[in-house]
């Protein structure tokens, strides 16, 4: 079973709005966490922001918060203020804590920012 | 600054012409991975090291073997490379094993075999 479901393949935004993308994932396990990473076309992993499952506030850096939803399984990058910058692949994974350390990904959404 | 530094960022070998790609870090971290990732896709773990402890994925064809000879390097060998093998492949980071911990990831390397 899928257990990270990124369902919006690609996205264009205008310059300076927001942006949401989506990510939903599943486990039995009441202790993981959640991340997002940005991969430019150079290739490079770079990380953005972590969710913990116990986390009682959504986690925020700078231009970048998760909208974590636990109920609906649902942890949402929003990007606010987008900047052609943010044009690239961004992935959600998913760490189960539980004698497990695989990151596992989804499928990633190629955003792309308009000038 | 401390990072995670891959070598060479493209790499070109012949069908069945061993292959070897390098890995290094400067953060002193427990744990070092080596991912596939083919194009449009997520990346896929193959091996890890804890140190100098091997995890091995069950998936991960035997034509792909790692050496960690020390903390800071980490090196991918595929044995006998497939026109399938062609990917990027990154190297991460981790302190541990913890979940919480993210990984910090290299570059990466482009293999194209001919």
């Amino acid at each position: 079973a899928q257990k990270i479901t990124q369902t919006q393949p690609g996205m264009f935004v205008q310059e300076k709005e927001a942006v949401t993308l989506d990510c939903t994932y599943d486990t039995s396990d009441p202790s993981y966490g959640l991340f997002w990473y940005k991969q430019p076309s150079s290739g490079e992993m770079i990380f953005l922001i972590y969710q913990g499952s116990y986390d009682q506030q959504n986690a925020t850096e700078g231009r970048y918060s998760l909208n974590f939803q636990k109920a609906r399984k649902s942890a949402n990058l929003v990007i606010s203020a987008s900047q052609l910058g943010d044009s690239a692949m961004y992935f959600c994974a998913m760490r189960e804590f539980v004698g497990n350390e695989k990151l596992t990904f989804g499928t990633g959404t190629r955003l792309t920012i308009i000038p | 600054d401390a990072m995670v530094i891959q070598n060479p960022r493209y790499q070109v070998t012949q069908f069945g012409k061993p292959v070897t790609l390098s890995c290094s870090q400067t953060l002193n971290h427990n744990v070092m991975y080596w991912y596939q990732q083919k194009s449009s896709q997520a990346p896929k773990l193959l091996f890890h090291y804890y140190d100098k402890d091997f995890n091995n994925e069950a998936d991960t064809p035997d034509n792909f073997q790692s050496r960690r000879p020390n903390t800071s390097f980490c090196f991918l060998d595929i044995r006998s490379p497939g026109l399938g093998d062609a990917a990027m492949y990154l190297c991460a980071t981790s302190r541990g094993l913890a979940g919480v911990l993210e990984q910090y990831f290299g570059p990466g390397t482009r293999l194209t075999v001919t």
